[in-house]
């Protein structure tokens, strides 16, 4: 199993410019998560899904867009990159409500 | 607003000694208490986890003890090791519409276990 498998592991944007974020896992997972990390303040969920088809707002969600076509993909849209994106994202996978969520290594995004 | 509040932000301790980090939440709709474990340029690993039915759980060297009336819980690491040394995040989790959980970070601590 890879688990949870994120690329780019870099990326640097100019403002304005948008991209996709792609995250994936193999272990069969139906809940999967966006989070953003910055420092001094943790990880922010930015959205989340359920299962294929149904995605939900985070409590960081304006700026992103997601979509879940299949169990297995999550990707993680940046519509109009703007500088306070700039950040360290995080996707995480996990089975259950009261299973741990595993986390990708992560993608580094600049935007300038 | 900080659903989940952290504390202290960083901290030293000695090889041998005890880690301890604290947590306070304030919505009792979390259910669920997670605590992971993050080196530099890696993502959060699980590293133990508590329901509030119970007061205390303990794998190995971590405990994770747990006060439901002061909504409050902590990480104990005994016998702290040079290979501790990362950042610990507690964690909240409640249940969302349509099933899946929510989890709501604390800010994290930036533990360094010196010889």
């Amino acid at each position: 199993n890879a688990g949870v498998t994120q690329t780019p592991k870099f990326q640097v944007l100019k403002t304005g410019q948008s991209m996709t974020l792609q995250c994936a896992q193999d272990m069969n997972h139906e809940y999967m998560s966006w989070y953003r990390q910055d420092p001094g303040m943790g990880l922010r969920l930015i959205h989340y899904s359920v299962g294929a088809g149904i995605t939900d707002q985070g409590e960081v969600p304006n700026g992103y867009n997601v979509s879940r076509s299949t169990t297995e993909d999550f990707p993680l849209r940046l519509l109009s990159a703007a500088p306070s994106q700039t950040s360290v994202y995080f996707c995480a996978s996990s089975y259950g409500l009261y299973e741990g969520q595993y986390f990708g290594p992560g993608t580094r995004l600049t935007v300038t | 607003q900080q659903q989940v509040k952290q504390s202290p932000q960083s901290l030293i301790v000695q090889k041998g000694g005890i880690s301890i980090i604290n947590c306070a939440y304030e919505n009792t709709a979390f259910d669920y208490f997670p605590w992971y474990q993050q080196f530099p340029g890696k993502g959060p690993a699980l590293l133990i986890a508590i329901r509030p039915d119970v007061s205390e759980k303990k794998e190995g060297r971590f405990t994770i003890s747990f006060n439901k009336s002061a909504k409050q819980f902590s990480l104990h690491i005994m016998d702290s090791q040079p290979g501790d040394s990362a950042t610990y995040f507690c964690a909240a989790s409640m249940r969302v519409t349509g099933g899946g959980n929510k989890l709501t970070f604390g800010t994290g601590t930036q533990l360094k276990v010196e010889l």
